[in-house]
């Protein structure tokens, strides 16, 4: 079974609204982080924010917020007043427990988001 | 320089060469890995590496060699690839758990094209 799903291969949203990318994760252990990922066409990965599996509040970033609902095992991030700069492809990683030597992450297939002027 | 930097950051290379692929990293941290990232599919991790040692190795054919000399250094040899190993390869480091968050920084990547 996935990891990590990410339903929506591509989305288009007008400038300067919100957008929400969905992702839900499988995962039997405990302790978990979900990490969501903005890839621009220069290839590199950028770290846009962090959601541990205990922790009590919703992550915020900015203009980046993650919906964390446990119980659905979903982690939706939402990006508020969007701009142009904001199209990009996006993915929602996982990485299970907190042992040394255990950090990999498990990334999911992405969204690619378009802005619209 | 700070950050994860790869080089080269394209390359094509015939089936039958030998090339290697470097990444550096100026962020302090300990752990290092290769990913890669082929069209329509999941970033596909390849190999781990804490403190220099390799602890993963997630099946990856022998004609990938990582080589880790340091903490910031870490390399990826390749030898008799296969067309199909044409991808976008991506090094990321990060810290130890026991030392907080530990999101990984990526590179830009490698685009390897095998002809």
């Amino acid at each position: 079974a996935q990891k990590i799903t990410q339903t929506q291969p591509g989305m288009f949203v007008q400038e300067k609204e919100a957008v929400t990318l969905d992702c839900t994760y499988d995962t039997s252990d405990p302790s978990y982080g979900l990490f969501w990922y903005k890839q621009p066409s220069s290839g590199e990965m950028i770290f846009l924010i962090y959601q541990g599996s205990y922790d009590q509040q919703n992550a915020t970033e900015g203009r980046y917020s993650l919906n964390f609902q446990k119980a659905r095992k979903s982690a939706n991030l939402v990006i508020s007043a969007s701009q142009l700069g904001d199209s990009a492809m996006y993915f929602c990683a996982m990485r299970e427990g907190r042992s040394f030597g255990n950090e990999k992450l498990t990334f999911g297939t992405g969204t690619r988001l378009t802005i619209i002027p | 320089e700070t950050g994860v930097t790869q080089t080269p950051r394209h390359l094509v290379m015939g089936m039958t060469n030998k090339k290697s692929l470097k990444c550096e990293q100026h962020l302090g941290h300990n752990a290092m890995y290769w990913y890669k990232q082929s069209a329509k599919k999941p970033l596909e991790l390849m190999f781990v590496y804490n403190f220099k040692e390799q602890t993963e190795n997630n099946s990856v054919p022998s004609r990938f060699s990582p080589e880790c000399p340091n903490s910031s250094h870490l390399f990826l040899h390749l030898h008799t690839l296969q067309p199909e190993d044409s991808a976008l390869y991506l090094c990321a480091s990060s810290q130890t758990p026991e030392k907080g968050n530990t999101e990984a920084f990526f590179g830009q990547g490698t685009r390897l094209t095998v002809v």
